[in-house]
């Protein structure tokens, strides 16, 4: 079967930094993304990962293991509009089948 | 560019009931594909396609049918609403021919079937 985990709430403070870890077992493994949803609204793409290691884009930097199943999403100098649920994806099988977790709510505070 | 629409975005059903929600992308993309998004489960694919003529089924595909007739069009049939379909519906497209095969998503249906 497909597992993703992660967790299902998180709390910060305006300003800090914040690391969203994902744990995925999958059968076949053809990438990692992770989106980010504002409560109603769709999802939105933040970062794709298929080879091990750090991928930095502005604030959001996200990372993968592939011999852990493991990747996490690092939320640099919070500001309260990063408030949403980020959901962590993994790519299955073919280039066609995504698999999503539950999705992480993050909540940033003053 | 519009990117992707979906209508409606609200719709009532009584069990036993059809309806066709609407998903369409003016990006040219290759790949289209519908998810249903429920609390605490997070999306599920319902069913994809690859092009135009080509549909596949994915995780949760039972009550469901689409065609693709276009590349711009790909819309999904509830045959006889239940409510457990009650749910947010989203359609999302992307290129095939990018590396990250970046999704796309509509701003989605919310259907409840009473």
């Amino acid at each position: 079967g497909q597992n993703i985990d992660q967790p299902t709430e998180m709390t910060a403070t305006e300003g800090a930094i914040v690391q969203i870890n994902c744990t995925y077992q999958t059968s076949g493994f053809n990438g990692l993304f992770w989106y980010q949803q504002h409560a109603g609204e769709a999802p939105t793409f933040l970062s794709y990962n298929v080879l091990d290691g750090l991928e930095e884009k502005g604030r959001f930097s996200s990372f993968l293991s592939r011999s852990k199943g493991y990747s996490y999403l690092l939320l640099k100098e919070l500001q309260m509009k990063d408030s949403a649920s980020y959901l962590c994806a993994v790519r299955v099988y073919n280039n066609n089948d995504m698999r999503f977790g539950a999705g992480t709510r993050l909540t940033v505070k003053p | 560019n519009a990117g992707v629409t979906q209508t409606p975005k609200f719709q009532v059903l009584k069990t036993g009931q059809s309806m066709t929600l609407q998903c369409a992308q003016d990006m040219n993309h290759e790949y289209m594909s519908w998810y249903r998004q429920d609390p605490g489960m997070g999306l599920r694919l319902i069913h994809y396609s690859v092009g135009a003529g080509i549909t596949d089924q994915g995780e949760v595909p039972n009550g469901y049918n689409v065609s693709r007739s276009t590349t711009e069009d790909f819309p999904l049939r509830l045959l006889s609403a239940a409510p457990s379909q009650t749910s947010v519906y989203f359609c999302a497209s992307s290129s095939l021919g990018l590396a990250n095969n970046e999704q796309f998503f509509g701003p989605g249906t919310r259907l409840t079937v009473l």
